[in-house]
């Protein structure tokens, strides 16, 4: 079946822009992560979602960023006012409750 | 909080010979997971270890889990060109958080 699709796969921003990145899971999986991953380092933790609830979103590195699930399916992750250090790979997983992530190609964002 | 930290962080090693990655981590957990990343590619899923003593086997790469110790390894026995990628092990922190927390990679490359 399908897998997770991620959207853009690339995205340029000027700094001070603000972007939306888009993940949909795959299909019947509850539990659904945001990871940030920089070049060369292992995925950093960002938030998740049971469902639609958002659980924990203490890796959010500040109030820029925002993620929503509002239909407990779609999720999209929102950088306000991009920054050069935002730059990095946006990993989005899906999982059923308690089982394996599955990743998707990311989202790489350059900003400029 | 926990910390992954696995080695070595990079590794060149001949086709043909045999090796093993190190991942340790700093609190207890009710699962460990192994991942595999290609060259501008997301993570596939290797391995799920749910308890002490646990080994998974699938062609040339074996991993095992000891709680006690804290510690996974993943072998690879008899390497190939094709099993050259950035290898990363990911920890479940404590039971109620489903949030991955991964090691540091190792970068892995097989040298015909």
């Amino acid at each position: 079946g399908a897998g997770v699709s991620q959207s853009p796969r690339y995205k340029v921003a000027k700094r001070g822009q603000d972007v939306a990145l888009r993940c949909d899971p795959i299909s019947g999986h509850v539990s659904l992560f945001w990871y940030q991953q920089a070049l060369g380092q292992g995925p950093e933790f960002l938030t998740y979602f049971q469902n639609e609830a958002q659980l924990d979103k203490s890796g959010l590195p500040s109030d820029r960023f925002f993620a929503e699930r509002p239909e407990g399916s779609v999720s999209t992750l929102k950088i306000q006012r991009t920054q050069q250090e935002d730059s990095a790979v946006y990993l989005c997983a899906s999982s059923l409750l308690w089982d394996t992530q599955y990743f998707g190609p990311g989202t790489r964002l350059t900003v400029l | 909080e926990l910390k992954v930290e696995q080695n070595p962080l990079f590794l060149s090693m001949q086709e043909g010979k045999n090796y093993t990655i190190y991942c340790n981590y700093s609190t207890t957990s009710d699962r460990l997971y192994w991942y595999r990343q290609d060259p501008g590619k997301s993570l596939e899923s290797l391995f799920v270890l749910l308890s002490n003593g646990a080994v998974k086997q699938e062609g040339r790469l074996m991993a095992s889990l000891d709680t006690k110790a804290r510690l996974s390894t993943l072998h690879i026995t008899a390497a190939v060109h094709d099993l050259s990628a950035t290898y990363f092990c990911a920890v479940y922190p404590n039971f109620g958080n489903e949030k991955l927390t991964f090691g540091t990679g190792t970068r892995l490359t097989i040298i015909p």
